[in-house]
């Protein structure tokens, strides 16, 4: 079974430049995440889609921070423009979306760095 | 405000030499608590899920055990390719949220 697929893996930018980043979930999974892990830290939840509708974005910087998932499927995360605060490893991960008890299955990330 | 700590940050151990990775919690009723490893450079990768007080998991050279108040990973008699950052998380009200402990770097030589 394939895993969770992420693109870019790396990217280097400078600030207020704008970036993307694309995740596509393992197939038949209806709950996508995104999570920034800054270096030295746990991954912390940015947003969190149900299908092509969002259950939590309670920690995303929505005045930069953006993200999609228009058909229920892959995913879109932006950000416009970047500070240097944001230099990070974002993380996707997906899970069933049966349950509250499930495990989360993550990708392998994409490593921004904004200078 | 739920709250996820481990500790040590690091730990330096020699092969063969088992130890205990500690992860500490705070949360309004625990629904699951998760152990995940992460290689340097990979995302995380999933371990065990642990729901009630008293239940353990094993996984090869690994043991995870529950309390009220925290969990434990054992490691018997660990192996260089054990070297890893361990991550453990709680799960925290909303629907799925999970809330992570800044992990333990293990490194295991030879």
């Amino acid at each position: 079974e394939a895993g969770v697929a992420q693109s870019p893996r790396y990217k280097i930018i400078e600030k207020r430049q704008s970036v993307a980043f694309w995740c596509n979930p393992i197939s038949g999974h209806a709950t996508l995440y995104w999570y920034q892990q800054i270096l030295g830290q746990g991954p912390k939840l940015l947003i969190q889609f149900q299908n092509n509708g969002v259950v939590d974005d309670s920690q995303l910087p929505k005045d930069r921070f953006s993200a999609e998932r228009l058909k229920g499927v892959d995913s879109t995360l932006k950000i416009q423009p970047a500070k240097l605060e944001d230099s990070a490893v974002y993380l996707c991960a997906s899970s069933l979306g049966g349950s509250r008890k499930e495990t989360q299955y993550f990708g392998p990330g994409t490593r921004l760095l904004v200078l | 405000e739920d709250q996820v700590t481990q500790s040590p940050e690091a730990l330096r151990l020699q092969e063969g030499e088992s130890s205990s990775l500690n992860c500490s919690y705070t949360v309004s009723g625990l629904r699951g608590l998760f152990w995940y490893r992460q290689d340097p450079g990979k995302g995380p990768e999933f371990l065990f899920t642990l729901y009630s007080a008293g239940e353990e998991k094993e996984k090869e050279r690994l043991k995870a055990t529950l309390t009220k108040k925290e969990s434990f990973l054992h490691i018997t008699a660990p192996k260089p390719e054990d070297s890893a950052t361990y991550l453990c998380a709680v799960h925290s009200g909303g629907y799925n949220k999970l809330i992570f402990g800044a992990g333990t770097r293990l490194a295991v030589h030879p």
